[in-house]
């Protein structure tokens, strides 16, 4: 069972906006940076956002990140079928040292 | 061109070892840490830990103390992930991913498939 929690799927259609969302702790999300990565099928993850809502270079604006509290929430905009894929989200555990990552959120584009 | 090359899939029996690699390419692995992570079939990402390029102190996930290790070669340019007395359930694809400060895995391994038969 993983430690934050994402939503097991979403769906949208292509054009729409969707969010994931990444619940956690005042430990982890609380106090530390989250990350998102992009998995598409059969693929290596991709970094899509770090330290909360920064892209790295390559990574198009339709995707963006926030963080309040103790949750993290991924954005994509524009969505297109090529965003088909398994988005995680992952922080750091200040109490018990180690990284702690969400379940994974399927994204269907309809 | 920057990159982590691993080593190619395995096949192993139950209670045997195995050591997937995890090449530097493009950069040096220092300063950055190197985490693995595995994927079973169809399910999600675990974390199995990280090493400090640095010291080569490994730190392991709860789950995965005891059979799996973690290690550099010298000089350090990979960095080697070795489980022992294999199971069926060992069967997944383990990554490797370069972190630039903490959980910000901005390069990964293309995966190594480790099937584990009889």
């Amino acid at each position: 069972q993983s430690v934050l929690t994402q939503p097991p799927s979403v769906s949208a259609a292509p054009g729409q906006k969707v969010t994931i969302s990444c619940s956690g702790s005042s430990s982890d999300i609380g106090n530390n940076y989250v990350s998102w990565y992009q998995q598409l099928p059969g693929t290596a993850p991709k970094l899509l956002i770090y330290d909360n809502n920064q892209r790295p270079s390559g990574i198009p604006d339709r995707f963006s990140g926030s963080k309040s509290g103790t949750s993290a929430t991924l954005g994509i905009t524009g969505l297109q079928t090529g965003d088909e894929a398994d988005y995680y989200c992952g922080t750091w555990d200040s109490s018990l040292s180690v990284g702690v990552f969400g379940g994974g959120t399927k994204l269907t584009v309809l | 061109q920057v990159q982590l090359v691993q080593s190619g899939s395995e096949l192993k029996k139950p209670g045997a070892s195995v050591t997937v690699s995890c090449k530097a390419s493009g950069f040096t692995l220092p300063p950055y840490s190197i985490n693995w992570f595995r994927q079973a079939p169809g399910q999600g990402l675990d974390w199995l830990g990280w090493i400090n390029t640095n010291t080569g102190k490994p730190t392991y996930a709860q789950a995965f103390t005891g059979r799996f290790v973690f290690s550099l070669d010298t000089p350090v340019t990979t960095a080697y992930l070795q489980i022992s007395s294999l199971k069926a359930e060992d069967t997944a694809v383990y990554y490797c991913a370069r972190d630039r400060k903490i959980i910000d895995f901005d390069v990964w391994g293309q995966g190594t498939m480790v099937t584990v038969s009889s």
